[in-house]
Parts: structure tokens; C-alpha cells; sequence
């Protein structure tokens, strides 16, 4: 069982929808919670960051972490052609910033 | 802020020749910089972390005397693919993290990527 798992998609959604993403996690131990976007043939960019439980706001985007379920969500809100990429959660246990990556999952905005 | 750069962006190369790639950390120090290897549809994989002006720690299965990794300073660290061969061309991509604050675990940022191809 992979550490962090998250659904490859492709995910399919029409301008203006909310796009919903998750992953899963197997380590307890994992303590900051990251979402990237990643677009073809570049790096990822950070957009998410949170440690611990909770709720995290910014513009269109909203970062849940659960970490009773092993359970991380991202959500975008009025979704736009720009935001189709390949997003990749990635978490790791300590400061010292190991990342574990999700297998990242690409979204497809539709106009 | 937090602008990580990473030349070149895309190396075309003949089999044998090594080839070198830089990061550098543009507004901040990094004090741990990352090496990463990403293949087509596929997640990171993480090669070696390196921190300022100590060796760099390598994965599991990755060729240390193959892809040398030099961190001298806060801002810059260059990864060398010795001899490379068909099978090294991929997408190679560095990240660098700054200090943590009594306040604050860091986060990764980033290059653009270096776009390896071995003919």
C-alpha cells in the first residue's frame, strides 16, 4: 500500500464548477499538508500549505485536512480554463521536509 | 517571493557527455535544497537532499557517483549527470527550503524543471 494515495483522474469539469480533489494517507505521523499545481513541462507550484487539523481559505481555493480519517481535500471554486493541471498533494512528517507525494491527479477545465 | 530558478530548462545531449544543472534560491536562503526525477504521467521521485556545505544524502537506488550534487552555498546547488546515457534522459527538477522559525515549518518551492534528452 502506497503511503499517499490519490486518484490520477483525469477529471473532467465545466467553467464555473467546483473542482473537488483528495488524498489519502496511511502515516499518522504526518503532520503539514501540501497542495501543488503542476502544469506540463514545468515545476509544481505551491498553493496549499497547512499543518495539522482544519481549514484553510485562499481566494478560490480551500484546503481540508482531517486527520481522524487520513484524509485531505483541495477545493476550487469558480474553476476556470487556467486551472487545468495536474495537482499533487504531498505531505510530510517533520521539519525537516521529506515530502511524500501523491501520484498527482489532472483536471481538465472545459469552456 | 520564494522564486527558486533552474538552468537549463531543456538539454539535448550526445550519449557520454555530462551535463550539469543548476538551482539557486533567487529571494531566500535555502538551507536544504532537493533533487527530484519525474517521468512522463508520473509523480516526483526524489534522488538526494542536499544541505549547505555538507555531502548530499541519496535515495535508495540512486547512483551517488552518477548524479553528483554540490550545495556550497545558501543560494545554489547543481547537479551533475556523469556519462549520461539514453536511460537518464527525464525531467529533472530541484526545490529548495529556507530555514525554519521558531515560528514556522517551511515549505518546498520549486524550479521550472530541466528537460533531460540523451541521444
Amino acid at each position: 500500500q502506497k503511503e499517499v494515495e490519490q486518484d490520477p483522474g483525469p477529471l473532467s469539469v465545466p467553467e464555473g464548477a467546483i473542482v473537488s480533489l483528495n488524498c489519502t494517507y496511511s502515516n499518522s505521523a504526518f503532520q503539514y499538508f501540501m497542495w501543488y499545481r503542476q502544469y506540463s513541462r514545468k515545476g509544481p507550484e505551491l498553493l496549499m500549505y497547512t499543518y495539522s487539523s482544519g481549514n484553510k481559505e485562499d481566494g478560490r481555493f480551500t484546503a481540508q485536512v482531517d486527520k481522524s480519517s487520513k484524509y485531505i481535500s483541495l477545493f476550487i471554486r469558480d474553476s476556470q480554463p487556467s486551472d487545468s493541471a495536474t495537482y499533487l498533494c504531498a505531505m510530510t512528517t517533520d521539519s525537516w521536509g521529506k515530502l511524500q507525494f501523491g501520484a498527482g491527479t489532472q483536471v481538465v477545465v472545459t469552456p | 517571493g520564494a522564486v527558486v530558478s533552474q538552468h537549463p530548462s531543456r538539454v539535448i545531449c550526445k550519449s557520454g557527455t555530462s551535463v550539469k544543472i543548476e538551482c539557486r534560491s533567487l529571494d531566500f536562503q535555502a538551507t536544504t535544497m532537493f533533487w527530484y526525477r519525474q517521468f512522463p504521467k508520473k509523480s516526483l521521485m526524489l534522488m538526494a537532499t542536499s544541505n549547505e556545505g555538507s555531502k548530499a544524502t541519496y535515495e535508495q537506488g540512486v547512483e551517488k557517483d552518477k548524479f553528483l550534487i554540490n550545495h556550497a552555498s545558501l543560494t545554489l546547488s547543481t547537479l551533475t549527470v556523469t556519462s549520461a546515457h539514453p536511460e537518464d534522459s527525464s525531467f529533472y527538477i530541484c526545490s529548495a527550503r529556507e530555514m525554519d522559525t521558531v515560528y514556522s515549518n517551511q515549505p518546498q518551492h520549486f524550479g521550472d524543471g530541466t528537460r533531460l534528452s540523451i541521444l
